[in-house]
């Protein structure tokens, strides 16, 4: 059972905007940066976007997050099929004293 | 740019001792602005954060309380790598390792190593 919460899966057509949603607490989320990381099959985890909404460069803006309390959703306009992978949410918690990730979202580009 | 490099075995019997070295190139493990992580992946554990060291005019390390009492993570500064150890295991410590470098950020990730545990 992972600390942050996700939906197992998302799923969109090209060109559309999906979200995926990423629900902590307040000794996580609520208090540090949300990172975000998608995962190709095969592959391990890449750094998507940090603290909250920086993208690594070669990350196209199309990727955004947004943050309120103690959750975050990354939104994926424009989608395309290269986009289908897993996608993790990730922050510092406080009290465990360590990172706790969500349990990834399966998304399938249709 | 920093790179990671895993190196260990991927086959273990119950009871041993898992060893798994992260090479580093592009940076220095006594960076006094990075960490260095561990990290495993398993379809029933998902993604779990194993531990960390990091230099700061001394040595740290930090670990995760559900492994707290079988692991060791240490550096190795003449050979600029740091290497995770994790006693006796067991079929649920068969997972794909990863090590990474933060502190914040988990901004590089090394490609990742399956170790399975079975008599």
């Amino acid at each position: 059972q992972s600390v942050l919460t996700q939906p197992p899966s998302a799923s969109g057509t090209p060109g559309q905007r999906v979200t995926i949603s990423c629900s902590g607490s307040t000794s996580n989320i609520g208090r540090n940066t949300v990172n975000w990381h998608q995962q190709l099959p095969g592959t391990a985890p890449e750094l998507l976007i940090y603290a909250d909404n920086q993208r690594p460069s070669g990350v196209p803006d199309r990727f955004s997050v947004s943050k309120s309390g103690t959750s975050a959703s990354l939104a994926i306009s424009g989608l395309q099929s290269e986009d289908e992978a897993d996608y993790y949410c990730a922050a510092w918690d406080d009290i465990l004293i360590g990172w706790v990730f969500g349990g990834g979202t399966k998304l399938t580009v249709l | 740019q920093v790179q990671l490099q895993q190196s260990g075995p991927g086959l273990l019997k119950p009871s041993q001792t898992l060893s798994l070295t992260c090479a580093i190139s592009g940076d220095s493990v006594s960076s006094d602005s990075a960490a260095w992580n561990w990290i495993r992946q398993s379809p029933s554990r998902g993604l779990e954060w194993l531990g960390r060291t990091y230099y700061r005019s001394r040595w740290y390390s930090a670990y995760a309380p559900s492994v707290k009492s079988r692991i060791v993570i240490k550096a190795d500064t003449s050979k600029n790598q740091f290497s995770l150890q994790l006693s006796s295991v067991t079929p649920e410590d068969t997972a794909m390792y990863y090590c990474a470098r933060g502190p914040s950020p988990l901004r590089v990730w090394g490609q990742g190593t399956l170790v399975t545990v079975s008599s």
